[in-house]
């Protein structure tokens, strides 16, 4: 069954850093998200991205984040200079279309010190 | 801002009897609703979902009640097996493919 994967799976950086997590979407899909869950909170949405434009992006999303869908396969997210406070879970998701269920990947552990 | 809430944090039931597991949301825009599983270190997995226009949708073991009138669906899992124990998750959308806005999640143990 195709599945969304992340890359990579952990990552530790330091404060100031660039980083840039990445997701292969399923193949087919068209609409693709970036979610985050900081330890002991709510799944939190980011950013929504379709027709290779940002269609939606939450107050978190600020100047520090993009998105990017480099090639057909590849879909990004660079965080230009980490905070101690973007240490969270980074989920991707996509579907097919609007109608249709967000499949998510398992996730890239982001660990800022 | 907690459009979306799950007032239980855990639930502990005995394996074979039924799981019901809650959710509150205060969008009247919201119109779709879905329920994730999640497991350590994994991300959230698709369960069931349901559309405003619905007021039940079943697949096998699960089924998702949703009351709009109380602006309130919950997730019945009968019956509950071992495996079924992870943190369940609902989420809405006000147009399904449009951000989810998640509840804070129910960790359900079931006990063999």
């Amino acid at each position: 069954e195709p599945e969304v994967t992340q890359t990579p799976s952990h990552q530790v950086t330091q404060m100031g850093q660039e980083v840039i997590l990445r997701c292969v979407p399923i193949s087919n899909h068209l609409y693709f998200y970036w979610y985050r869950q900081i330890l002991g909170q709510k799944v939190e949405f980011l950013v929504s991205f379709y027709n290779n434009e940002i269609s939606e992006k939450s107050e978190i999303f600020d100047d520090q984040f993009s998105v990017e869908r480099p090639d057909g396969s590849n879909f990004t997210l660079k965080i230009r200079s980490t905070k101690l406070e973007d240490s969270a879970m980074y989920f991707c998701a996509s579907c097919f279309s609007r109608q249709e269920t967000q499949y998510f990947g398992p996730g890239t552990r982001l660990l800022v010190l | 801002d907690q459009q979306v809430k799950q007032n239980s944090p855990s639930l502990s039931v005995q394996e074979g009897r039924i799981s019901i597991l809650n959710c509150d949301y205060t969008n009247s825009m919201f119109d779709y609703f879905l329920w994730y599983k999640k497991y350590p270190a994994e991300g959230p997995t698709f369960l069931i979902s349901i559309s405003s226009i619905k007021d039940k949708n079943e697949d096998g073991r699960f089924t998702v009640f949703l009351n709009k009138s109380a602006k309130h669906l919950s997730l019945h899992i009968v019956p509950s097996q071992p495996g079924d124990s992870a943190v369940y998750f609902c989420a809405a959308t006000n147009n399904a493919g449009n951000m989810l806005t998640f509840g804070g999640g129910t960790r359900l143990m079931v006990k063999p």
